[in-house]
């Protein structure tokens, strides 16, 4: 079993609509949750990270944590054709020892 | 200037030759990562270090060395170079942060062709 799981993709979506993207992750212990972006033969560009149940909002992505059911989310409102990239979730333990990427969820954002 | 910096940012080898990897950074961070990427398989750590003294295996740490030659370098080599060595490699940093977060900064990263 991986660590940190997301589905591969392609999501597609249109131009304007909310992208929910998914991540599940194996260590209860996981403390700090991150979504990067990485566009094509770009490197990972860190979005937001969380570490607290809920919701934490900035501009237009919301990311969303449930330790008890070990998923976190993050949604993007009024999608955008630029929002097509690579979406990696990250998790890590208190001590670094621990900090795993998922493989990665493909959005395509459709004019 | 960007940040964290590596060079070469292509190399193309042969298999066997020793080859190295250099990054440098300029955001006064002491944690420094090597990680891999290799398609369908997300980032993979290499090796890791937390000051100038302090170097750690990551997940798949065969094949490869380290230096920290200084709390801002941090070089990967790869001794005799093999075609599956083929990947992305990224170099990374992190400040720990309140909360120990350790969230990473990437590198612009170095395109590794093994043939």
């Amino acid at each position: 079993q991986k660590e940190v799981e997301q589905n591969s993709g392609p999501l597609s979506v249109p131009e304007g609509a909310i992208a929910s993207l998914n991540c599940t992750y194996s260590d209860r212990g996981s403390q700090s949750f991150f979504w990067y972006r990485q566009y094509s033969g770009k490197s990972p560009e860190l979005i937001m990270f969380i570490y607290s149940n809920g919701d934490k909002e900035d501009g237009r992505f919301t990311a969303q944590l449930n330790k008890a059911s070990q998923y976190v989310s993050l949604l993007i409102r009024d999608s955008q054709p630029s929002d097509s990239a690579t979406y990696l979730c990250a998790v890590n333990a208190y001590n670094f020892n621990k900090f795993y990427f998922g493989s990665g969820t493909k959005l395509n954002v459709k004019p | 200037d960007a940040d964290v910096t590596q060079t070469p940012r292509n190399r193309i080898t042969k298999t066997g030759k020793r080859i190295m990897l250099e990054c440098s950074q300029t955001k006064g961070h002491d944690r420094m990562y090597w990680y891999r990427q290799d398609p369908g398989l997300g980032l993979r750590l290499i090796y890791y270090s937390f000051d100038v003294k302090d170097i750690n295996k990551g997940e798949i740490s065969d094949g490869y060395s380290v230096s920290r030659q200084a709390q801002a370098k941090f070089s990967l080599s790869l001794e005799s170079a093999i075609p599956n060595q083929t990947a992305l490699y990224f170099c990374a940093t992190s400040d720990p942060g309140a909360r120990n977060t350790d969230t990473q900064y990437f590198g612009p990263g170095t395109r590794l062709t093994v043939l």
